[in-house]
Formats: structure tokens, C-alpha cells, sequence
């Protein structure tokens, strides 16, 4: 099945500046590559997400890239608030078989003000 | 608020008892899909139904079971339970079955076993 690997576990930015996290997936098939944000005591919430078809989204301060060839995507914030800390998953699902998703370890980001 | 409901928010039992977890789905969305989320595991998918028919399984025990009701709610239901299932418990739902669809997350259920 597929394996998703997230870099890096834990991040701490200046308010400001731009954070950086990076997923591999191993699955070719894999097609679509959401990204999640986990506040403390809530469920994650979707904040972006990129389809194979396309090598880069962006949505206001947030931006997802992707590289089907070398098989990893990335998720880009920049003008970091504290209001970004929390926990960031990246996760895959694959284009045959179910839509679940599989998810990576996490990454903590704390933006200090 | 992601429009995906769970209850209960907490749920504290001891060993060898059974829980059942209970979620509803966005208004419109078909499928339910049930994560586990623990410290040593992380996110892991565990099963998902759509339209009342299980479609996925993941890594779901065997003693863990759902279903899927006609009014599309979902239950999770968790036997024999042991220490190492205390986790936190997410379901979410899509629109539909096919690959590729957005997930949107519930709250969650924490569950602790002592």
C-alpha cells in the first residue's frame, strides 16, 4: 500500500517568515494530495489540497507543489501569524481501489511572534 | 465547523467492555470513513461505507466493527476493548465513493481505556 513520509516533525518560524513541509509518497497511483490542519483538541481540517493533473495551487498565504515525477508535494505558508501554529498532515489517496487516505506523521509548527 | 458531527466527545471505559462511536456526515455526503489517531500510529484509516455498503477496509481489528444507517449515519463499534485502543477517533465524510474526493473531519472521540 501506499507510504506517506512527512519532513519535518517539528518546525518553529518567526511571525513572518515562510514555513516549509515536505511529503513523499511511494504509490505512482496516487492522484490526490490533501493537507490538513490539527488545532489542539479538534479534528483536522482541510486547508488545501492538489490534484495530479496540476504541479501547483495556491490559495491566499498557503501553496501545495507537486512533483509527480520525483513523487513528493509540499506545502508552502508564507507571512506566518501564531494563528498557523498547530499540527500540519499531508496524505495521499490513490486514483484505483478506495478514496481513503493515508496519511503522513505530522509536522508540529510553532510561529513565534 | 466542517458540518460532520460526533458523540460523544469523550468516552472513558475499562478493559473488556465495548463502546459505540457515533457520527453523521455532512448534509449530501455519502460516504463515512473512520480514523484512528494515536500517538505511536499516527493517522490510520480503519474503514469506510457508502450508502449504507462497506466499500474500504483498512487496519480495523476484528473486534472493531461499523455500519452505515439508511438515514447514513455511522456507528463504530469497539469490543473487548484493551489499553492499547485508547486513541482519538475521527470520522469523516465525502460526497462521494469515487477517488480523489475531499474528506472533511468530525471533532473526534477520545477514548480512553483503564
Amino acid at each position: 500500500g501506499e507510504n506517506v513520509e512527512q519532513h519535518p516533525s517539528t518546525l518553529s518560524v518567526q511571525e513572518g517568515d515562510s514555513a516549509v513541509i515536505k511529503c513523499t509518497y511511494s504509490d505512482s497511483a496516487s492522484n490526490y494530495f490533501p493537507w490538513y490542519k490539527q488545532e489542539l483538541g479538534k479534528g483536522p481540517q482541510l486547508i488545501i489540497d492538489i490534484r495530479s493533473n496540476v504541479g501547483e495551487k495556491k490559495d491566499q498565504r498557503i501553496a501545495v507543489t507537486l512533483n509527480k515525477t520525483a513523487k513528493h508535494f509540499s506545502l508552502h505558508i508564507t507571512e506566518t501569524q501564531p494563528e498557523d501554529s498547530a499540527v500540519y498532515f499531508c496524505a495521499a489517496s490513490s486514483r484505483t481501489g478506495a478514496n481513503n487516505l493515508f496519511f503522513g506523521t505530522g509536522t508540529r509548527l510553532t510561529v513565534i511572534p | 465547523d466542517s458540518g460532520v458531527t460526533q458523540t460523544p466527545k469523550h468516552l472513558i471505559t475499562a478493559t473488556g467492555q465495548r463502546v459505540t462511536l457515533r457520527c453523521s456526515p455532512r448534509s449530501g455526503d455519502l460516504s463515512v470513513y473512520w480514523y484512528q489517531q494515536s500517538l505511536d500510529q499516527g493517522l490510520q484509516f480503519l474503514i469506510q461505507y457508502y450508502n449504507g455498503e462497506e466499500r474500504a477496509k483498512g487496519n480495523i481489528l476484528e473486534r472493531f466493527s461499523a455500519q452505515q444507517f439508511p438515514d447514513l449515519h455511522s456507528e463504530l463499534n469497539l469490543s473487548s476493548l484493551e489499553l492499547g485502543d485508547s486513541a482519538l477517533y475521527f470520522c469523516a465524510s465525502s460526497e462521494g465513493d469515487r477517488p480523489r474526493g475531499e474528506q472533511y473531519f468530525g471533532p473526534g472521540t477520545r477514548l480512553t481505556v483503564t
